[in-house]
């Protein structure tokens, strides 16, 4: 099946840090790769789609020079959380379509992120 | 209203039992129809995937999609311990990488 590979899978930093997350496609390349901020026990929120080639279309509410997104290849994105504080701590995740707009979502296992 | 309502539980189950998930939307234009299973601190695994309307069957699991109510169902079979997990459904429109999820139902099967 397919497979989508998220780096680092823990995070812990100081106030101030900027870190970057990776999300990777292992098998099937994707033109297209989501990231999504979830808090506990809540559900999924979409924080923005990360197209390959072009820039990302972020969601609403989310600042964009904040959570900076690179899809600099079929295979990767990146989410740079920058000068994150502690309110930036969540569980960040991302996921890819193996195909077409018609095929579902395929999930990392995400990063949870912790600012001291 | 939300797209799609799905009551986050807690459900508590004894191993062995039927268990039966569901969520309900208002888009009429969903055409695809998926539930995904969340462990605690891991990403969502897809478990079912469907499009339009009918059953679908994989091991333990059936998915059911009833576009005339707007209602779709998930069912697992002789559930296990192994079974606990957050369960979200997840639909999206033809032609559309966007998919809307469900709040999630936190599913335990006690042993």
């Amino acid at each position: 099946g397919a497979v989508v590979s998220q780096h680092p899978s823990r995070v812990i930093c100081k106030s101030g840090t900027s870190v970057k997350i990776e999300c990777r496609s292992l098998d099937f390349q994707a033109t297209t790769m989501f990231w999504y901020r979830q808090f506990p026990k809540q559900s999924l929120m979409l924080m923005a789609t990360s197209n390959e080639g072009s820039k990302a279309t972020y969601e609403q509410g989310v600042e964009k020079d904040k959570f900076l997104i690179n899809h600099a290849s079929l295979t990767l994105s990146t989410l740079t959380v920058t000068s994150a504080h502690p309110e930036d701590s969540s569980f960040y995740i991302c996921s890819a379509p193996a195909g077409d707009s018609n095929q579902p979502q395929h999930f990392g296992d995400g990063t949870r992120l912790s600012i001291l | 209203q939300k797209e799609v309502e799905q009551d986050p539980g807690p459900l508590s189950v004894p191993e062995g039992a039927i268990v039966s998930l569901n969520c309900t939307y208002s888009n009429s234009a969903f055409q695809y129809f998926m539930w995904y299973r969340q462990y605690s601190r891991k990403g969502p695994e897809l478990l079912m995937y469907t499009y339009s309307s009918g059953n679908k069957e994989d091991g333990r699991f059936t998915a059911q999609v009833d576009k005339s109510s707007k209602y779709i169902s998930l069912f697992i079979r002789d559930s296990q311990p192994s079974d606990s997990a957050t369960y979200l459904c997840a639909m999206k429109e033809t032609g559309g990488f966007k998919t809307i999820f469900g709040a999630g139902t936190r599913l335990f099967v006690k042993a």
